[in-house]
């Protein structure tokens, strides 16, 4: 399809194990955008690419977060050590340009058990 | 640090009515908005950008006060479907901008 691509679609995994979210934008879009959402919560955000570049990590909540991308293209989010309060669904969103209308992936519904 | 307030409901009309949502935003400078909507459990989708003219996309109408700065959303002859979270988006300055700042989105119900 077109549209944003993020998987997987939902993830169970035990306190203390490393994961990694992945999102697809939109080809051509050069804006990528991360967001966490706790449940009945607003969007909280994450950390926002322009190209490969990150010029604003600010969301990230603590140094066990981190992200990444490659190529323009494909990104990373990887929680290292898990917690039960990193339990969430964290939605991608990419866009043509920084201040155009952005599209979201399903996003990734993560469980920490 | 910019922000995006809105009244988080929830608002319960009844089928065929006429609702409105007002959200609030503290940059000064944005020049760009959207609404989104969210149902439950699913991701936010664009509804409409929000021109400082005003614009209308059906049932839906979008203003922009910039001297208040605020924006709002009228929905006009409610349907059960328009049930959902809306979220006030501000999209910050223009070209050269990355803001993507969502408000926390008012909770509509519409009840047969």
């Amino acid at each position: 399809g077109a549209g944003v691509s993020q998987s997987p679609s939902n993830k169970v995994t035990e306190k203390g194990k490393d994961v990694e979210l992945r999102c697809d934008p939109i080809s051509g879009h050069t804006a990528l955008y991360w967001y966490r959402q706790s449940l009945g919560q607003g969007l909280e955000f994450l950390i926002y690419f322009q190209g490969n570049s990150a010029p604003d990590k600010s969301g990230l909540p603590s140094d066990r977060f981190s992200a990444e991308r490659t190529g323009g293209s494909v990104s990373t989010l990887t929680i290292q050590r898990t917690q039960q309060e990193d339990s969430a669904v964290y939605l991608c969103a990419s866009s043509l340009a920084g201040y155009t209308e952005a599209f979201f992936g399903q996003g990734t519904r993560l469980t920490v058990v | 640090r910019k922000e995006v307030e809105q009244d988080p409901g929830p608002f319960n009309v009844p089928e065929g009515a006429t609702v409105a949502f007002n959200c609030t935003y503290s940059n000064s400078a944005s020049q760009s908005f959207f609404w989104y909507r969210q149902d439950c459990r699913k991701e936010p989708k664009l509804l409409m950008s929000v021109y400082s003219s005003g614009n209308e996309d059906g049932r839906f109408t979008a203003q922009l006060n910039r001297a208040s700065q605020y924006i709002s959303l009228l929905i006009r002859d409610s349907k059960l479907s328009d049930s959902a979270t809306y979220l006030c988006v501000d999209r910050g300055s223009g070209a050269g901008s990355y803001q993507l700042t969502f408000g926390k989105g008012t909770k509509l119900s519409v009840i047969p």
